[in-house]
């Protein structure tokens, strides 16, 4: 079975330090896998997907089949990174999220 | 601002009723979703459809039934026999490349009340 798991439903931190939300997945196959971000009063929107091995807005997130995680980072975080974020699963067509964590970034 | 539009954006039913929550694309995406966000439990797959004529059950399918008569449009019903129907919907879509989806693109949601 698909499944996406978010431990953490709030992480709060200041402007200036490390972040890291974390996201662990449950897939047989070959998953693709994304973050997504929903900023106050603006519509869900991709953040970054696994494939591009990119950093958008100073975020990174490295896939590990190993431990089976994808967690998102950004050595400094910014007040507007203040958001909702999502871990989420492609497979088999199915597009899956996890429960989604809550950062706050205090000035 | 085109793309994908929900409307309405809220929704009064009464106890009982069948509403219907629409979802409309310009994007010419093949692929369509509904998605059921409630507080503290994230987005749950409703329904989703990869191709015109062919939809299939989410993880939270029983109480809701679609169609998907037209490229653009996957509207989504919730019957009377969803048991706590009263939340926020929201519909996304996305081209499907090969075996692969691309980037999923969202409506701002309907926020159904029942009463």
């Amino acid at each position: 079975a698909q499944r996406v798991t978010q431990p953490e439903k709030l992480l709060s931190v200041f402007k200036g330090a490390p972040v890291e939300l974390k996201c662990n997945y449950s897939y047989s196959g070959s998953p693709e896998l994304f973050w997504y971000v929903q900023y106050s009063r603006q519509r869900l929107q991709l953040l970054l997907r696994h494939i591009s091995r990119e950093s958008i807005k100073g975020f990174t997130a490295d896939l590990n089949k190993g431990e089976t995680s994808f967690h998102l980072k950004k050595p400094f975080a910014q007040e507007e990174d203040s958001a909702m974020y999502y871990c989420a699963l492609r497979g088999w067509g199915k597009l899956i999220f996890g429960t989604g964590t809550r950062l706050q970034v205090f000035p | 601002d085109g793309g994908i539009t929900q409307s309405p954006k809220y929704l009064f039913r009464k106890e009982g009723q069948n509403v219907t929550l629409s979802c409309e694309q310009n994007l010419n995406h093949d692929a369509m979703y509904w998605y059921r966000q409630d507080p503290g439990q994230g987005l749950r797959l409703i329904y989703y459809s990869q191709i015109v004529n062919d939809f299939q059950k989410g993880d939270i399918a029983e109480g809701y039934s679609v169609s998907r008569e037209k490229k653009e449009s996957f509207p989504l019903t919730v019957t009377s026999a969803q048991k706590n129907p009263t939340a926020f919907y929201l519909c996304a879509s996305s081209i499907v490349v090969g075996q692969r989806n691309t980037e999923a693109f969202f409506g701002q949601g309907t926020r159904l009340t029942v009463v």
